[in-house]
């Protein structure tokens, strides 16, 4: 199975001040098909898991630009620009290249 | 609007059984892959199964092959989890959630296992 790795697990952060946190699978998520499969999810308290970003690099409908994706191969990154209250919550990877044996990161937990 | 309704979570025994579904609207149900996701505070996020769209092929995880059993209702609009042989690490709150992308995810239903 590939193995997604994501540091920090804990990130405190300051309101208005930008956040980044990281990603790392075990195996290239570089598709036969050209793409690659690595999705971003925000998870609030008490809430599902909601898709903030696909393939690397794209914002699901109604996210925020402040949210940014980007990486290739086996290290990606997911950025906000300028944290919000709302932002509070836990962020996972997702590698899907593999469908359909999805894995997931531990999941950073995003603080103020 | 896509909307994913889980239902049928709640308290079993050890080696009971349990079926879990997923109402599903607001995009042709039949055409995309669906797959069943569990989360516990341990474990985090776990793939249990998926089915694929229009030919239905299955896949589970090695945790659940041979007990779990995904199969799903064109005509219902739904989608099934049957569990058997139910043991205390399946307890977890199960999502449903649609497509090989996972762009949309139910509410969740949660299964206790305990004696």
């Amino acid at each position: 199975d590939v193995v997604m790795t994501q540091s920090p697990l804990s990130l405190p952060v300051t309101l208005g001040q930008p956040a980044s946190f990281s990603c790392r699978s075990s195996q290239s998520l570089v598709h036969s098909d050209g793409n690659t499969y690595l999705s971003w999810f925000q998870q609030r308290p008490g809430q599902s898991p909601r898709r903030l970003i696909y393939k690397v690099s794209n914002r699901d409908s109604g996210v925020p630009d402040r949210f940014s994706g980007s990486g290739s191969g086996t290290d990606f990154t997911l950025k906000i620009s300028r944290v919000e209250a709302e932002d509070v919550g836990l962020y996972y990877c997702m590698q899907g290249t593999y469908w359909p044996l999805w894995t997931f990161g531990q999941g950073t937990k995003v603080e103020i | 609007e896509v909307q994913l309704l889980e239902s049928g979570g709640g308290l079993i025994q050890p080696g009971g059984s349990l079926r879990l579904s997923c109402a599903a609207s607001g995009f042709s149900f039949s055409t995309y892959a669906m797959s069943w996701v569990r989360q516990t505070p341990g474990k985090g996020l776990e793939w249990v199964s998926s089915i694929s769209g229009r030919d239905n092929i299955t896949y589970y995880a090695d945790s659940v092959k041979g007990r779990f059993t995904i199969s799903r209702d064109i005509s219902k609009n739904t989608l099934y989890l049957q569990m058997s042989s139910l043991r205390v690490e399946d307890t977890a709150l199960y999502y449903c959630a649609k497509g090989r992308t996972s762009d949309s995810w139910g509410q969740g239903t949660l299964v206790t296992v305990s004696s």
